[in-house]
C-alpha cells in the first residue's frame, strides 16, 4: 500500500532555532518527492520538489534531502522565525498515474518567540 | 503568476440548500483538482479534470458535482450537504497530470465549507 509517514506529528522550536523533519515513504513506483507548506486555513504552497536523482534541494531557508534507497525524506528549517509556524507535508508523486499524489498527515511547527 | 482564485473564502449552507465553488486560474495550466480537508488532515482527492474533461472521480457521493466551463475555470456544485461534508476544500491546477516535475500542483487559499 502507497504510504507516506512523517515525524514528528507536531513541534515546538523558539525563534532563531534549526529543526529537521522527517519523511519516509514506501510508494512504488515512485516519482518524485515534495514538500508543502500549509498555513492554518490557506492552501499548501510548493517548497521543494525532487526526482530520485535528487539528494538535495534548497529554497531559501528549506533545505530538502532525500535518500531514494531508503525511502527517506527530512526538512531542515535554518534560524526559524515566527512566520515558519505552519504545517509542513510531505507528498509523493505515482509514478504514471496521472498525477496522483499520497500525501503525508504533515508536521505542525510552532514556533515560539 | 502562481495564483489560484478561490470563491468564495466562507461559505455556511443549510442541507436543503444549493451552493457552487468557484476556482479559477490563469496559467494555462490543463489540469485542475477538487480535494476536500478536514482539521488536521492532509487533503483528500475528488475530482481530477485534464483538458477540460473529467479524468478521475474518487467514488465522491453525487451531492458534489463538479464542472469545467472552460480551461480557466472549475466549479463544484453542492447539493443536500450533510454536515460531515463541512470542511476546506482546495482546487488546484498543474500544467498537466503528468507526474513529472514540470506538473507540480498550486493550490489555491481554499473555501472554507459549514453544513447546518
Amino acid at each position: 500500500k502507497n504510504q507516506v509517514e512523517q515525524s514528528p506529528q507536531s513541534l515546538i522550536i523558539l525563534e532563531g532555532k534549526n529543526c529537521t523533519l522527517q519523511c519516509n515513504y514506501t510508494v512504488s513506483p515512485f516519482s518524485n518527492l515534495r514538500w508543502y507548506k500549509q498555513d492554518t486555513g490557506r492552501g499548501p504552497v510548493s517548497l521543494t520538489i525532487m526526482t530520485f536523482s535528487e539528494n538535495t534541494k534548497s529554497n531559501g531557508r528549506y533545505t530538502a534531502t532525500l535518500d531514494a534507497d531508503t525511502k527517506q525524506s527530512s526538512l531542515h528549517i535554518t534560524a526559524s522565525q515566527l512566520s515558519d509556524s505552519a504545517s509542513y507535508i510531505c507528498v509523493v508523486s505515482v509514478y504514471n498515474q496521472g498525477g496522483k499524489l499520497i500525501f503525508g498527515q504533515g508536521t505542525e511547527l510552532s514556533v515560539k518567540p | 503568476d502562481t495564483e489560484v482564485t478561490q470563491t468564495p473564502k466562507h461559505l455556511v449552507m443549510g442541507m436543503t440548500n444549493k451552493k457552487s465553488l468557484k476556482c479559477e486560474q490563469h496559467m494555462g495550466h490543463r489540469a485542475m483538482y477538487w480535494y476536500k480537508q478536514k482539521a488536521k488532515k492532509p487533503p483528500e482527492l475528488m475530482f481530477v479534470y485534464s483538458y477540460e474533461k473529467l479524468s478521475i472521480n474518487e467514488s465522491v457521493p453525487s451531492r458534489f458535482s463538479p464542472e469545467c466551463p472552460n480551461s480557466s475555470l472549475l466549479n463544484l456544485h453542492l447539493h443536500a450537504l450533510q454536515p460531515e461534508d463541512s470542511a476546506l476544500y482546495l482546487c488546484a491546477s498543474s500544467q498537466g497530470r503528468g507526474q513529472g516535475k514540470e506538473n507540480i500542483q498550486y493550490f489555491g487559499a481554499g473555501t472554507r465549507l459549514s453544513v447546518l
